[in-house]
């Protein structure tokens, strides 16, 4: 059965780095992309970005631009997700989630299964 | 960035009532509009993906409809495990954008 297998949580100072992986199983890892997507407490969903497992093409969202670095390595069918320079406005649960597209490998997409979440605290 | 709307923002509802959530687009999306379920605590679960389309394994009750850049859900006849939060989303245009959630209580 399709999984996703986050790393744990996280507790990191204000402008330090964090990386979060996403172990995928149980399907053809390169003919699907990954999502990532947060979650701040009490708050809704919010989109951070996106990696073709095909061919490493990444789409992040603008607000994330330069902070944001999302890699795929097909050999461990694993997505890693790395944010830099965090504040305390970072601290949410971070979600990985496979992107099943309409057509091809690319938008539009839906996101049919998503991995446990990963919290990440920031403070100092 | 193509902005949703959801309404209401909280809805109040009873076991066995018919229930409708509406997602307004700022654009058109050609109906790539998707529905999730999040339980809290809970990631976030795909209940119908291209306005109208079930996922596997989700029960009939849901559906899904649109009008012009209007897209609604509708559960037919509440459970008691349907109480959560809901979300819309497009992916028609980046970014990927979400609807701000309607909470289902029970009442």
């Amino acid at each position: 059965q399709v999984q996703l297998v986050q790393s744990g949580g996280e507790v990191k100072k204000p402008g330090a780095s964090v990386k979060v992986s996403c172990k995928a199983s149980g399907y053809s890892f390169t003919k699907y992309g990954i999502n990532w997507v947060r979650q701040a407490p009490g708050q809704g969903l919010e989109w951070m970005g996106w990696v073709s497992s095909h061919n490493g093409n990444t789409d992040y969202a603008q607000r994330f631009q330069g902070r944001v670095t999302v890699t795929t390595d097909t050999s461990t069918r694993t997505v890693y997700m790395e944010l830099r320079s965090l504040t305390s406005d970072d601290t949410a649960i971070y979600y990985c989630a496979r992107t099943n597209s309409f057509a091809g490998n690319n938008r539009p997409w839906f996101s049919d299964y998503w991995g446990q979440g990963t919290l990440l605290i920031v403070s100092s | 960035d193509i902005q949703l709307t959801q309404s209401p923002s909280s809805l109040s509802a009873s076991v066995g009532d018919r229930v409708t959530i509406t997602c307004r687009a700022s654009q058109t999306i050609s109906g790539f509009l998707n529905w999730y379920q999040q339980i809290p605590g809970k990631a976030p679960k795909l209940l119908i993906y291209g306005t109208s389309t079930l996922q596997i394994g989700v029960p009939s009750r849901f559906s899904g409809s649109e009008s012009g850049t209007d897209f609604t859900l509708t559960i037919s006849s509440l459970q008691p495990e349907d109480f959560a939060t809901y979300y819309c989303q497009q992916t028609y245009n980046s970014p990927d954008t979400f609807g701000q959630g309607t909470k289902l209580e029970i009442k």
